[in-house]
């Protein structure tokens, strides 16, 4: 159980154009879903943290315009990254997790597979 | 300032040896910890968590260790196997009741000899 997924897996795109990342926990019903960056030989990075029917909370320094965050169900959240450009090529990593804030017993977070962002 | 942090970027294990991955934080009231393993282009992995009350978890040949005084966490896996190979990170909730945020600390690679 508790399996999230991503589509796509990797994704080029032309410098410029927009990309949509999608999210899905497929057995279980996220509170809440979170978006992580990742280059290479480095730590997962917070972008933003999203609830279901509420506007993400965004992370210091990151461009929420640059990046947005749609949370529409309980079991889907999406990362635009507009206006793409070179620097914005890196590896996307979602997360979900089941509970509210106050349960302890939320705080684990699924993670799923990774989209392997590429901007020529 | 505060950070989630681990003392060695790489660690090389002999095959059936057993491995210690150190971490070390910096925020007393961090009340849960979590380590995940990432293999190459995938997603974190969930090995074992601890919550601040506890000082050991043990799980299938993982074992965690936490200790409070000191603020250092500790990832222990014993027989170590080729396909234990990987990136490992910890990672702290450092506003219980506030959010679950997780913070993850720098990683350190594992690679397991033949």
């Amino acid at each position: 159980g508790a399996v999230v997924s991503q589509h796509p897996s990797r994704v080029i795109c032309k410098s410029g154009t927009s990309v949509k990342i999608e999210c899905r926990s497929l057995d279980f019903q996220a509170t809440t879903m979170f978006w992580y960056r990742q280059f290479p030989k480095q730590s997962l990075m917070l972008m933003a943290t999203s609830n279901e029917g509420s506007k993400a909370t965004y992370e210091q320094g990151v461009e929420k315009d640059k990046f947005l965050i749609n949370h529409a169900s309980l079991t889907l959240s999406t990362l635009t990254v507009t206006s793409a450009h070179p620097e914005d090529s890196s590896f996307y990593i979602c997360s979900a997790s089941l509970g509210t804030p106050r349960d302890l017993a939320s705080y684990e977070q699924y993670f799923g597979p990774g989209t392997r962002l590429t901007v020529t | 300032g505060e950070s989630v942090g681990l003392h060695l970027p790489t660690l090389s294990v002999q095959e059936g040896d057993n491995s210690i991955i150190n971490c070390a934080y910096s925020n007393s009231a961090s009340d849960y910890f979590i380590w995940y393993k990432q293999e190459s282009g995938k997603g974190p992995q969930f090995i074992i968590d601890i919550r601040s009350n506890m000082d050991k978890r043990q799980g299938q040949r993982v074992t965690v260790l936490l200790n409070k005084t000191v603020k250092h966490l500790s990832l222990q896996i014993a027989a170590t196997q080729p396909g234990d190979s990987a990136v490992y990170f910890c990672a702290e909730n450092r506003s219980p009741g506030a959010n679950s945020k997780l913070t993850f600390g720098k990683g350190i690679t594992l690679s397991v000899r033949p």
